[in-house]
């Protein structure tokens, strides 16, 4: 099963990237990883997900090493509403595992 | 479309009791997922349905139950409640295929147990 670890805590500039590191080195060949964002305790949303290839969507950019053991959620302009926990989560068919996240304080 | 919709939001009990909560998933989502969150333990996963069968199930006692009925909707009980119980009940839908499944988030139902 794929474990996560993320820093507790990170601050941004409003404006400038930020960058959220995951380290998920016991993950196997076909799990994926996917990126999730809590506000305030309302239900997580959705970011991104991606298997091996880098990948990039409206909201952000995800960066996968190429062993697999880390990535990267690349949130290119920060806003005051990116403000949030930011969960990395590995998927073993279904059952997924939230680790503790990384709280995003984006500041003006 | 819609989204995942959960029912009550929020709901007081008090030891002892038991609770049944609801979740509507998605049109067309055949998993639904349910998962626990207090603010020492974080998210944790309680079980998944598929098409009406439990196919996962995390590491909680006999009392947390859950069943899917033939539309895809879900509920789970929790029995004979305890104060640690307290929590924010997140259920979450998908199409459950095998490959890639994005979860689809409800906005929880939030229990106090007093």
């Amino acid at each position: 099963d794929a474990k996560t670890t993320q820093p507790p805590s990170m601050d941004c500039a409003e404006g400038r990237a930020a960058n959220l590191p995951c380290n998920h080195s016991t993950i196997s060949g076909n799990e994926y990883v996917y990126w999730y964002r809590q506000i305030h305790s309302q239900g997580p949303q959705y970011i991104i997900h991606g298997l091996k290839n880098n990948e990039t969507n409206e909201m952000a950019s995800l960066i996968i090493t190429e062993d697999r053991k880390s990535s990267t959620l690349i949130l290119p302009h920060a806003t005051l509403r990116d403000t949030a926990v930011y969960y990395c989560i590995g998927n073993n068919f279904n059952k997924f595992y939230f680790g503790s996240g990384t709280k995003l304080n984006v500041k003006p | 479309k819609a989204g995942v919709t959960q029912t009550p939001r929020y709901l007081i009990k008090t030891r002892g009791q038991q609770v049944t909560l609801s979740c509507s998933p998605i049109s067309g989502h055949r998993s639904v997922s349910w998962y626990q969150q207090t603010p020492g333990q974080g998210l944790q996963f309680l079980f998944e349905y598929f098409s009406e069968t439990q196919r996962n199930k995390g590491n909680f006692p006999g009392r947390f139950s859950g069943r899917q009925f033939s539309n895809s909707r879900s509920e789970m009980n929790v029995s004979t409640l305890e104060l640690g119980d307290s929590a924010l009940y997140l259920c979450a839908s998908s199409f459950g295929d095998s490959g890639a499944n994005v979860l689809t988030f409800g906005a929880g139902s939030r229990l106090t147990v007093l």
